[in-house]
């Protein structure tokens, strides 16, 4: 069935380390893939997006490229801060339509 | 842009007492979702909605009912609430322009039952 795995955290890195987490997903087709970005108390926040095949989403720094010949969307960015602390959840739009699945979201934590 | 208010935010409560999480939405969107959010921070699709009168049953069963008799209301009840149900409960909205799947979220209702 659709699902959704990412590396399991949590993940610790000093301020201006490179950041990854890998992302895989089962798939029939192109879906829509995201990333969200969940701030301590918060709800969850879109970060980027990719809605086809070779898409590169971007932003704050963060970037994640559609890659269907791996089925992956990994998360990038070059040097994190101490803000980027938060749990991140890879994302993908169920084969009916109808709804996201998600990851079960990767702990980041920043030190500076 | 969608502006998504859950209320209460956060919620002690005692065995057995009914309650009721709220979810309000001001850009007409006709799609809406809850998810529940367990310890481990895992999401799991609860209900969701296409409209008014629609509602319906996610992938994680939950005693939980919802209602949609406006379009800009959610909201979840619980009838009997057990401390199994303690979990942050997040409401969310699917933009249909985009159409791409993206949703918008609240901030959350944490529910704890003791």
């Amino acid at each position: 069935g659709d699902s959704v795995t990412q590396m399991e955290g949590p993940v610790t890195l000093s301020e201006e380390a490179f950041l990854t987490i890998n992302c895989t997903y089962t798939a029939t087709g192109y879906p829509s893939l995201f990333w969200y970005v969940q701030y301590p108390g918060e709800g969850l926040q879109l970060l980027l997006k990719a809605t086809k095949a070779d898409d590169k989403g971007s932003n704050k720094g963060f970037e994640a490229t559609y890659r269907k010949e791996t089925t992956s969307f990994h998360l990038e960015k070059g040097s994190v801060q101490v803000s980027d602390s938060a749990v991140y959840f890879c994302a993908r739009i169920n084969q009916a339509g109808t709804a996201l699945i998600f990851g079960k979201g990767t702990t980041l934590s920043v030190s500076s | 842009e969608a502006d998504i208010y859950q209320t209460p935010r956060y919620l002690v409560i005692g065995t057995g007492k009914k309650i009721t999480l709220e979810c309000s939405q001001t850009m007409g969107h006709d799609k809406m979702y809850w998810y529940q959010q367990d310890p481990g921070m895992e999401l799991h699709l609860i209900h969701y909605s296409y409209g008014v009168n629609s509602t319906e049953k996610g992938d994680l069963s939950s005693e939980s009912t919802v209602s949609r008799i406006r379009t800009e209301h959610f909201p979840l009840t619980l009838e009997s609430a057990r401390p199994s149900h303690t979990s942050q409960y997040l409401c969310a909205t699917q933009d249909p322009i985009a159409n791409t799947g993206e949703l918008f979220f609240g901030e959350g209702s944490r529910l704890t039952v003791l």
